[in-house]
């Protein structure tokens, strides 16, 4: 069975500085899709980025960026400048291709950003 | 209204309360869910619902009891419930099936945070 593992319950990052969330995962088949969700607090969780499995390419979206190593299972989310708006929680998910609508998601990193 | 929208937003119910969770989705997606987050705890997939048919029942009690009438509506009726039930329920839909772009990519609701007395 897939597994999705973020290590670190908790980041603090400074206000325009750069951190990165970590994020791997356990699966036997070539072909799926990773994600990362923020979920700010008491708000409605969105998608940040998303990856095919498919793509050696990163993904990037402005400030957030990817690095996406297949091999080793990893799967780690960049902020960029961070700002007061990141603050929240992130969450890695993962998705099979085989036919069933199952996402994994792993147990969140609480993103705290200091001004 | 756009995106995934949930009512009630709150919900206090005693253990031998009836009640029902609504979601709808204006997305034109075919594929709806329903997860219980629970605190530090990974999102729990209960139902997905895929043009209106149930495809995934992930051991959920027999006290929540989905129903899918159409691909833009799903609720979640819920009776005899413990206090452990308490939880922040999502909804989310995703467009499955077609290749590209963000095609199996779920968007969420904004929760009914339940709290079972």
């Amino acid at each position: 069975a897939q597994t999705v593992t973020q290590s670190q319950p908790e980041m603090s990052v400074q206000e325009a500085e750069t951190v990165t969330l970590s994020c791997t995962y356990d699966t036997s088949e070539s072909d799926y899709y990773l994600f990362w969700y923020k979920q700010p607090p008491s708000r409605q969780m969105i998608l940040v980025i998303r990856q095919e499995a498919y793509k050696q390419q990163n993904a990037t979206e402005n400030r957030f960026s990817v690095n996406f190593q297949k091999a080793a299972k990893s799967f780690s989310l960049k902020i960029s400048d961070s700002q007061l708006g990141d603050a929240a929680m992130y969450f890695c998910a993962y998705r099979g291709t085989s036919g069933t609508y199952k996402y994994i998601f792993g147990t969140g990193t609480r993103l705290k950003v200091l001004a | 209204e756009t995106g995934v929208t949930q009512t009630p937003r709150h919900l206090v119910m005693g253990m031998t309360n009836k009640k029902s969770l609504k979601c709808e989705q204006h997305l034109g997606h075919n594929a709806m869910y329903w997860y219980k987050q629970s605190a530090k705890k990974p999102l729990e997939l209960m139902f997905v619902y895929n043009f209106k048919e149930q495809t995934e029942n992930n051991s959920v009690p027999s006290r929540f009891s989905p129903e899918c009438p159409n691909s833009s509506h799903l609720f979640l009726h819920l009776h005899t419930l413990q206090p452990e039930d308490s939880a922040l329920y999502l909804c989310a839909s995703s467009q499955e099936g077609l290749a590209g772009g963000l095609a199996d990519t779920q968007y969420f609701g904004p929760g009914t945070r339940l709290t079972v007395l």
